[in-house]
Formats: structure tokens, sequence, C-alpha cells
């Protein structure tokens, strides 16, 4: 079956730093969400990519999905102490409604 | 503004007893999912459903049952609660809006406790 591993499982940066989180698959993608959950909240949708290569931005934060739809990234420039949270890749395959999702990158912001 | 509801924010109870965790979605989606959330197991998919009365198992159904009877209510049934059910359980909801999987909306969550 479909397995995503996501990594680093924890980062702690500085305030100011970059933070960059990836989603690895072992089988082809149909398409990708990216979530973020805050601490004792729930998760809540960033941003979908659906094509090979694809990169899409959001203010500080870059989306990329690799060119072989197996692997995707969420860059974090400059982080704030507002970036503190879960990030959740969530990778579903063709033919399928499920989205696996992976198992989050904790990010902490020292200020 | 888009909601999902779940009935309990904390539940306890104890090991051998039926439990229902309720979830109602008010933007009238098509999909309807329970995970639980375990500390470094993410969010695992228990059961998904696409229309009422409709319902296919997700990863870790064993334990649990589902019922949609209407389209905005979303039920998880656990028929004995046992002590490794212990684990925070999402609700979410989705669209089928231009035939594509969109973006899931979750409710608050349920941390269930068993005893």
């Amino acid at each position: 079956g479909q397995q995503v591993m996501q990594i680093p499982q924890y980062q702690h940066v500085q305030e100011g730093e970059d933070f960059t989180t990836y989603c690895n698959s072992s089988t082809t993608l149909s398409n990708i969400q990216w979530y973020k959950q805050r601490p004792g909240g729930h998760p809540v949708f960033l941003i979908q990519l659906v094509k090979s290569g694809e990169v899409k931005k959001q203010k500080r934060l870059t989306f990329q999905f690799g060119e072989a739809k197996k692997n995707s990234s969420l860059h974090i420039t400059a982080t704030q102490t507002t970036d503190v949270g879960t990030y959740f890749c969530a990778p579903r395959t063709s033919g399928t409604y499920k989205y696996i999702f992976g198992t989050g990158t904790r990010l902490k912001v020292l200020a | 503004d888009v909601k999902v509801t779940q009935s309990s924010r904390y539940l306890v109870k104890r090991t051998g007893e039926k439990v229902f965790l309720e979830c109602v979605q008010d933007m009238d989606h098509e999909n309807m999912f329970w995970y639980r959330q375990d500390p470094g197991l993410g969010l695992r998919l228990i059961y998904f459903s696409y229309d009422v009365k409709m319902k296919e198992k997700g990863d870790i159904p064993e334990g649990y049952s589902v019922s949609r009877e209407k389209k905005e209510r979303f039920s998880l049934i656990l028929e004995s609660a046992s002590t490794n059910q212990t684990s925070m359980y999402l609700c979410a909801s989705s669209s089928l809006a231009g035939g594509s999987y969109n973006e899931q909306f979750f409710g608050p969550g349920t941390r269930l406790t068993v005893l």
C-alpha cells in the first residue's frame, strides 16, 4: 500500500530563519494537499497541488510538487512565531478518494 | 461561514461501554470522514462516507462502525470501547464540486479517554 514519509518530524528554528518540510510517497500521486494544525487546534487546509512540477506561493509559504509527482515540499521564508504548529501533507493516488496524511512536521519558532 | 461541529470536546468512558461520537456539517458536503489522531502517527482514516447511507472502510476500521442517515450528520460508534481507543477523534467534510476531491474542513475534535 501507499506509504507517506514526512521529514523532519520536529524542527526548531530562530525567528527569521527559513524552514522546509518534505513529503515523500512510495507511489505516484494524483494530487497532494497541505494542512496546518496549531497547538490545541484542528487541521486547516493550506493548499492543493495537482500538476507535475507545480509551484504555488502564499505570502512567505512556497509549495512544490515534484516532477515525478512522488514528493512535495513546503518552504517558509523568514519564519514568525505565528508559523508555530504541525504541518501535514496529505497525498492522494488516482482511483481512490483517500488522502493519506503524513505524520507531520512540528515546527517551533524561538523568538 | 463553513462549519463542522462535534458533539463533545472531551469524553471519558469505561471499557466495554458503547460510545457515540456525532459530527454535523452545515455546508451540504457530500463527503464526510472520521480520523483518529495519535502522537507520532498523524491522522489515520477510520471511515469515509460519500453519500447518505453509503460508507467505505478506511485504514483502521476495526472496532468502529459508522452511520449516515442524513447528509449533514456522520456518527462514529465504538461498539465496545477499549483502552487502545483512547485518542483524539477528528471529523471532516469535503465537497465534490468540480468533480474533484476538494479541501477537507475539520471539526474541533473529541478527545476520548477510555478507562
